[in-house]
């Protein structure tokens, strides 16, 4: 399954399937990325971090993908889990190095179906 | 638990009153941050310390908001005569300086602050 971020904030998909979440960022001079999972009543858990020398990121069953040119960030979530239902958010840092606040997106609600 | 907390987790008050929330980071953290989180919303910036240094000030601080540092560790942040449009989750955050580890940052459970 895929989501499109702001314009379809729901993502729904099938235990074992892949899911794909996707997040287009604003300011061109962010450099550092991260996406988050937030559970119900809980706060935001990191996930995966990028770079913005970096265009692709592996984890464990999660892949972070940054496409500079159109300002795009998408996590792959491979073989989900119902464990994995959460809102994920990525969040944006425009210079890593002072500090500065990081940026969040809205965030996509991802429902595993057993 | 190492882990960044928040206390108290809930708060409910009447508008017009005062509240205010603490955040005990990880210990070797030296950057702190607050966050404010409406339903249905992404984390929005309110305020960033590094040590006992207020760095950075959001827009959405009004002069009603007042947060401190004041040794560098724990952090408090008030709310004075409080509104009904002041209801969100406040998250707090620490994260490592710049050059060690990855600079993420690690979030507390949140305090929820319900308004009357």
């Amino acid at each position: 399954g895929e989501s499109v971020g702001l314009h379809l904030p729901t993502l729904s998909v099938q235990e074992g399937d892949n899911s794909i979440i996707n997040c287009a960022y604003s300011n061109s001079a962010s450099d550092y990325f991260i996406w988050y999972k937030q559970e119900s009543g809980k706060g935001p858990q990191f996930i995966i971090d990028i770079r913005s020398n970096m265009d692709k990121r592996q984890g464990q069953r999660v892949t972070v993908l940054l496409n500079k040119t159109v300002k795009h960030l998408s996590l792959q979530i491979a073989a989900t889990q119902p464990g994995d239902s959460a809102v994920y958010f990525c969040a944006e840092n425009r210079n890593r190095d002072t500090g500065n606040q990081f940026y969040f997106g809205t965030g996509t609600s991802l429902t595993v179906i057993p | 638990d190492t882990g960044v907390s928040q206390d108290p987790r809930h708060k409910i008050t009447k508008r017009g009153q005062n509240v205010t929330f603490r955040c005990d980071p990880i210990s070797e953290h030296n950057r702190l941050y607050w966050y404010r989180q409406t339903l249905g919303q992404g984390p929005e910036f309110l305020t960033y310390f590094q040590n006992e240094a207020q760095l950075e000030k959001s827009r959405l601080l009004s002069d009603r908001f007042s947060a401190e540092r004041p040794k560098g560790s724990f952090s408090t942040l008030e709310i004075q005569r409080t509104e009904q449009g002041d209801s969100a989750m406040y998250l707090c955050a620490s994260s490592l300086r710049a050059g060690v580890g990855s600079g993420e940052l690690f979030f507390g459970e949140g305090s929820r602050l319900t308004v009357l």
